[in-house]
């Protein structure tokens, strides 16, 4: 059985940047990949971009370039998001999902994390 | 980018009663490569069908789901109580993801 266990509530100022983590545990990072997911409140999910774990490729949706990072560290089976120049229309539930490769569905997925963003 | 339209936006049944949601795609694409998750209030999405037909593991047989092309459906043949949320489809393609905007299926 796959978890995906997120870091903690956020708030932040606009203009700040945030950074939140996804670990991964009851299987290594292997080949899938983990995306990053968001929902503002009363919204619909949005993609944001993904990560392959093993290779380190990256993926981000046209939205976000340039304002969002994903890593990951192998040794801790770890996916990061960061997101910079934040605004308060980025205050969302932000969500890891795992896929077993780059063409697949999300099988598993984090609790969410939320993240406020007010001045 | 293949963008997803869901409609409706709001499906209002009774308990017992078969729910039909639609998902249309701006180009078409091979059934393989959609999803559809439910969501309940406060939780993450949990999927219950992938390549347009295939029930997720542990998904009750009332869920099901049909289409092709540009044109997708999931039907819940008799509604349950728990199965009043929202629901999403997806379309999974080369490293990339894209949700339609969701169905919420309400107690009429």
């Amino acid at each position: 059985q796959v978890h995906l266990v997120q870091s903690g509530a956020e708030v932040k100022k606009p203009g700040s940047s945030v950074k939140v983590s996804c670990k991964a545990s009851g299987a290594t990072f292997s080949s899938y990949a983990i995306s990053w997911v968001r929902q503002a409140p009363g919204q619909g999910l949005e993609w944001m971009g993904g990560i392959i774990p093993l290779f380190g490729s990256v993926n981000y949706a046209q939205m976000f370039q340039g304002r969002v990072t994903i890593t990951a560290d192998k040794s801790t089976n770890t996916a990061y998001m960061e997101l910079s120049s934040l605004r308060s229309e980025d205050t969302a539930v932000y969500y890891c999902a795992r896929s077993l490769g780059v063409i697949s569905y999300f099988d598993y997925w984090g609790q969410g994390i939320l993240v406020t963003v007010s001045s | 980018e293949i963008v997803l339209t869901q409609s409706p936006g709001t499906l209002s049944l009774s308990p017992g009663e078969r729910a039909t949601l639609s998902c249309r795609a701006s180009q078409s694409f091979s059934s393989s490569y959609l999803a559809w998750y439910q969501q309940k209030p406060g939780q993450a999405p949990r999927l219950l069908i992938y390549g347009a037909s295939s029930r997720a593991t542990g998904i009750p047989d009332r869920f099901s789901g049909s289409g092709s092309g540009t044109d997708f459906t999931l039907t819940i043949s008799r509604l349950e109580p728990e199965d009043f949320v929202v629901y999403y489809c997806q379309h999974y393609g080369s490293f990339m993801w894209t949700f339609g905007q969701g169905t919420k299926v309400e107690i009429k």
